[in-house]
């Protein structure tokens, strides 16, 4: 079974700084992808990053990076010079590989920035 | 370029009450499925389908049924709607549901707040 935690509920950063969501992921899967969200508070969920289990780079998309650790399983999102749009919440989520994949999400962080 | 699109966005439904969650897609994605989001709880998978005549269940199925009769199209059902179903319900898809790239990220619809009385 596939699975994700999300260990911050909650964080806060100030604008133009950088800050890291943490994820880790469990799977037996031998290929797998790794995916971020965001949900602002208008409640549609916006795909930000993917990062492929066999990739050899982090995976970076804009402001975003994914800073992505096979060995401990762990796929932080990094985004960097924060900005006030950046307020909402983020989950992390995985699709296995195999037929009939099914993405499995974590509970996500709220992400806050202030001035 | 409609993408997946959701229909109600708001129901309130009382105890007991039937109805359907619409979903449809324009992308021609084999793939697609109905999950609920619950506070604290992430996005949970109801039902999925990998193509026209073919469902399966996900993580939590009980109170929900499901066809696929299109490509298109993938309504959500709830026959005797109770209190524990209030939720958000997000309807989403993408091209193959055997892939893990990038490409098979899923699209999703704007959601249905539904409240049970």
């Amino acid at each position: 079974a596939q699975k994700i935690t999300q260990t911050q509920p909650g964080m806060f950063v100030q604008e133009k700084e950088a800050v890291t969501l943490d994820c880790t992921y469990d799977t037996s899967d031998p290929s797998y992808g790794l995916f971020w969200y965001k949900q602002p508070s208008s409640g549609e969920m916006i795909f930000l990053i993917y990062q492929g289990s066999y990739d050899q780079q982090n995976a970076t998309e804009g402001r975003y990076s994914l800073n992505f650790q096979k060995a401990r399983k762990s796929a932080n999102l990094v985004i960097s010079a924060s900005q006030l749009g950046d307020s909402a919440m983020y989950f992390c989520a995985m699709r296995g590989g195999g037929t009939a994949s099914k993405l499995t999400f974590g509970t996500g962080t709220r992400l806050q920035v202030t001035l | 370029n409609a993408g997946v699109t959701q229909t109600p966005k708001f129901q309130v439904l009382k105890t007991g009450q039937s109805m359907t969650l619409q979903c449809a897609q324009d992308m021609n994605h084999e793939y697609m499925s109905w999950y609920r989001q619950d506070p604290g709880m992430g996005l949970r998978l109801i039902h999925y389908s990998v193509g026209a005549g073919i469902t399966d269940q996900g993580e939590v199925p009980n109170g929900y049924n499901v066809s696929r009769s299109t490509t298109e199209d993938f309504p959500l059902r709830l026959l005797s709607a109770a209190p524990s179903q209030t939720s958000v319900y997000f309807c989403a898809s993408s091209y193959s549901p055997t892939g893990i790239g990038a490409n098979e990220k899923l699209f999703f619809g704007s959601g249905t707040q539904l409240s049970v009385l």
